[in-house]
């Protein structure tokens, strides 16, 4: 099967750097996504990672390593809306491809 | 503007009642997905659909079912069948296979079972 393990919560301070860890196990691979979610509401795509090295977009940055089978979500600059839950997630060979199978979720608090 | 809608945002069932969650888009998006999401848990994906008449079982699919008739809608109904239905449930989608590691989420619907 797949999983992913990222820790349940991470704490900082505004304008602090936080990075969220991502370690899966899956069949096959296509690419890392992350997406962030605050409470109640609808989860919204960060960033994709397909291929190893970083990808920054903003305050965030995704980091993959394809052969540790590991990722990062790294956000700089912490600002207290910041606070949310992270979500990394795998598409799901087992379900052609599409599907995604998501981690538990990093709940992010952010502090003044 | 593009998006996705879902209705009711809040919903209240008795047990044993069969009830059904809207998920409408305007994105021209093949391939269209529902999830459940309990508290202080990840998303667990209930069924997806990658083209009209067409979808396929997720983990969870056990109590639920779906339809695809056009593309822009894909509703989920909770069956009595469904042991613990009390969830937040989400709708996404995504441009297909291609575009599926970036999907678009709805606001979801809350399911409380009284």
């Amino acid at each position: 099967g797949q999983s992913l393990e990222q820790p349940s919560e991470v704490t900082a301070v505004e304008g602090a750097i936080v990075q969220i860890n991502c370690t899966y196990q899956t069949s096959g691979f296509y690419g890392l996504s992350w997406y962030q979610q605050h409470d109640g509401g609808a989860p919204t795509f960060l960033s994709y990672n397909a291929l190893d090295g970083l990808e920054e977009t903003g305050r965030f940055s995704s980091f993959l390593s394809r052969s540790d089978s590991y990722g990062y979500l790294l956000l700089q600059e912490l600002q207290m809306k910041d606070s949310a839950s992270y979500f990394c997630a795998v598409r799901d060979q087992g379900q052609a491809g599409t599907a995604l199978i998501f981690g538990k979720g990093t709940t992010l608090s952010v502090s003044s | 503007d593009g998006g996705i809608t879902q209705s009711p945002k809040y919903l209240f069932r008795k047990e044993g009642q069969n009830v059904t969650l809207s998920c409408e888009q305007n994105l021209n998006h093949d391939a269209m997905y529902w999830y459940r999401q309990d508290p202080g848990q990840g998303l667990r994906l209930i069924y997806y659909s990658q083209i009209v008449n067409d979808f396929q079982k997720g983990d969870i699919a056990e109590g639920y079912s779906v339809s695809r008739e056009k593309k822009e809608s894909f509703p989920l109904t909770v069956t009595s069948a469904q042991k613990n239905p009390t969830a937040f449930y989400l709708c996404a989608s995504s441009a297909g296979l291609a575009g599926g590691h970036e999907q678009f989420f709805g606001p979801g619907t809350r399911l409380t079972v009284l």
